[in-house]
C-alpha cells in the first residue's frame, strides 16, 4: 500500500534561516506529490504540486520542492524563513491509478524564532 | 475566489446528540471528502464521494454517515455523538481530473 512518511514531527528554525522539510513516499511508480500548509486553526492550503516534468517545483510563499526518484523523496525548501511561516506542513501523494484520493503524511510542525 | 465552506468553525454538542456538519463547494467539483484531524495522527479519511448520491467509506467510517444530495454539498453526520469524536473536521473537494484538494477552514467539534 502507498504511504507517506514525514520523519520530523517538529522543527525549530530562526527567522532568516533556510528550511528543509523531509517527505518520503512508498509507491512503485512516480506518484503525484503535494505539499500543504496549515496555519493554526485553519484548513490546509496547497503550496505546490508535482505531476511530471521538471523535478524542481516552485510554489507559493517562496517555497520550492524537489522530486528525487532515486530517494523516493519530495522535500520542501525555503531559502529564508519568515515568522509567518510557522505552521504545520503536510506532504501528500496520489497514485496514477487513483489520482482523486490523496494519502497524507502525519505532518511537520514548524516553529520560527525571531 | 473558489471556496469550500464549512458551516461552523466551532461546535459544542452533548453526548448522544445527532450532529450535522455541512460543507459546500462552489467549484463544481465532482469529488468531496471528510477528514478528521487529531494531534499526532494527521488526517484520517472518514468518507468520500465521487458523485451525487455516491459515497465510499474511508479509513475510519465507524460512528459516521454522509449525505450528498446535491453536487455542491456534502454533509457529515454523527449519528450519536461520543466524546471520542471530539476533533477537528476538515472537508475538501477536488475535480475528477485530480490536481489536489481544496480544503475548508475546518470545524472544531467538542462533544461533552
Amino acid at each position: 500500500a502507498q504511504s507517506v512518511t514525514q520523519p520530523d514531527i517538529h522543527i525549530t528554525v530562526s527567522e532568516g534561516a533556510s528550511l528543509e522539510l523531509r517527505c518520503n513516499y512508498s509507491y512503485g511508480a512516480t506518484p503525484y506529490l503535494f505539499w500543504y500548509v496549515q496555519s493554526p486553526g485553519q484548513g490546509l492550503q496547497l503550496l505546490l504540486k508535482y505531476f511530471s516534468g521538471d523535478t524542481l517545483v516552485q510554489g507559493i510563499k517562496g517555497f520550492e520542492a524537489e522530486f528525487k526518484r532515486s530517494q523516493s523523496s519530495f522535500n520542501l525548501r525555503k531559502p529564508s524563513v519568515h515568522w509567518s511561516d510557522a505552521a504545520e506542513y503536510f506532504c501528500a501523494v496520489a497514485t496514477l491509478y487513483n489520482t482523486d484520493k490523496l494519502i497524507f503524511g502525519t505532518g511537520t510542525r514548524l516553529q520560527v524564532f525571531p | 475566489d473558489v471556496k469550500v465552506t464549512q458551516s461552523s468553525r466551532y461546535l459544542v454538542k452533548r453526548t448522544g446528540e445527532k450532529v450535522f456538519l455541512e460543507c459546500v463547494q462552489d467549484m463544481d467539483h465532482e469529488n468531496m471528502f471528510w477528514y478528521r484531524q487529531d494531534p499526532g495522527l494527521g488526517l484520517r479519511l472518514i468518507y468520500f464521494s465521487y458523485d451525487v448520491k455516491m459515497k465510499e467509506k474511508g479509513d475510519i467510517p465507524e460512528g459516521y454517515s454522509v449525505s450528498r444530495e446535491k453536487k455542491e454539498r456534502f454533509s457529515l453526520i454523527l449519528e450519536s455523538a461520543s466524546t471520542n469524536q471530539t476533533s477537528m473536521y476538515l472537508c475538501a473537494s477536488s475535480a475528477a481530473t485530480g490536481g489536489g484538494y481544496t480544503f475548508g477552514s475546518g470545524t472544531r467539534l467538542t462533544v461533552v
